[in-house]
């Protein structure tokens, strides 16, 4: 079937360390996005890519990270110099020139102890 | 700037009733789209409607609603009759002009549906 798979589903990390959380698509979308969600205040956009080798920041890249190496794969890497990591981070993609209409994965679920 | 308010952040409602979420939004582009998501307790945010602002025609997809007005701003969902099974977090979101993929989201509104 096609879709977006994330993983992990959850990790947790210690403050200080770095990590990545994986986000792969199999429906040939051309454009890929990851959002932030944080209780009470909808998603947040933190990078987004509109094709390979090419990524744009967001709203809230800051201590972030992202690569887009193959078309299918755009992993983020939560780095720590993000001061409050501790969310649900949700991978996306869309068809080039679609407006708007996102696929999503199923999240992953950081906690920073 | 844009924005999407969706002032509701809980609904309770028994089974078969209907329930109508809220969604305004404020833009200065004389073009863009308004879309709504599911958010089911899995996770996944899933797509329910795309509208552009050319077109305010009402839409209906089953038990699903939509009422679009131009002149408040507005982008209501409704459920009619409602089910367990639409108990999620529904979003209501406006594409930003700088990005055809770039959505800015409303805060959510949490429906719960009990038996």
């Amino acid at each position: 079937d096609g879709g977006i798979t994330q993983s992990p589903k959850y990790l947790f990390r210690k403050e200080g360390q770095n990590v990545t959380l994986s986000c792969e698509q199999n429906l040939n979308h051309d454009a890929m996005y990851w959002y932030r969600q944080d209780p009470g205040q909808g998603l947040r956009l933190i990078y987004y890519s509109q094709i390979v080798n090419d990524f744009q920041k967001g709203d809230i890249a800051e201590g972030y990270s992202v690569s887009r190496e193959k078309k299918e794969s755009f992993p983020l890497t939560v780095t720590s110099a993000q001061k409050n990591p501790t969310a649900f981070y949700l991978c996306a993609s869309s068809i080039v020139g679609t407006p708007g209409e996102l696929f999503f994965g199923e999240g992953s679920r950081l906690t920073v102890l | 700037a844009q924005k999407v308010t969706q002032a509701q952040t809980e609904i309770s409602v028994v089974e078969k009733e209907d329930v109508t979420l809220d969604c305004v939004y404020e833009t200065r582009d004389t073009t863009y789209y308004l879309f709504w998501y599911k958010q089911p307790p899995s996770g996944e945010l899933v797509f329910l409607i795309r509208r552009n602002s050319f077109d305010e025609q009402n839409e209906i997809s089953g038990r699903y609603s939509w009422n679009f007005q131009k002149s408040t701003s507005s982008f209501n969902f409704t459920i009619t009759a409602s089910q367990v099974v639409d108990s999620a977090v529904y979003f209501c979101a406006l594409r930003r002009t700088d990005s055809w993929g770039k959505l800015q989201f409303g805060a959510g509104t949490q429906v719960v549906v009990t038996p």
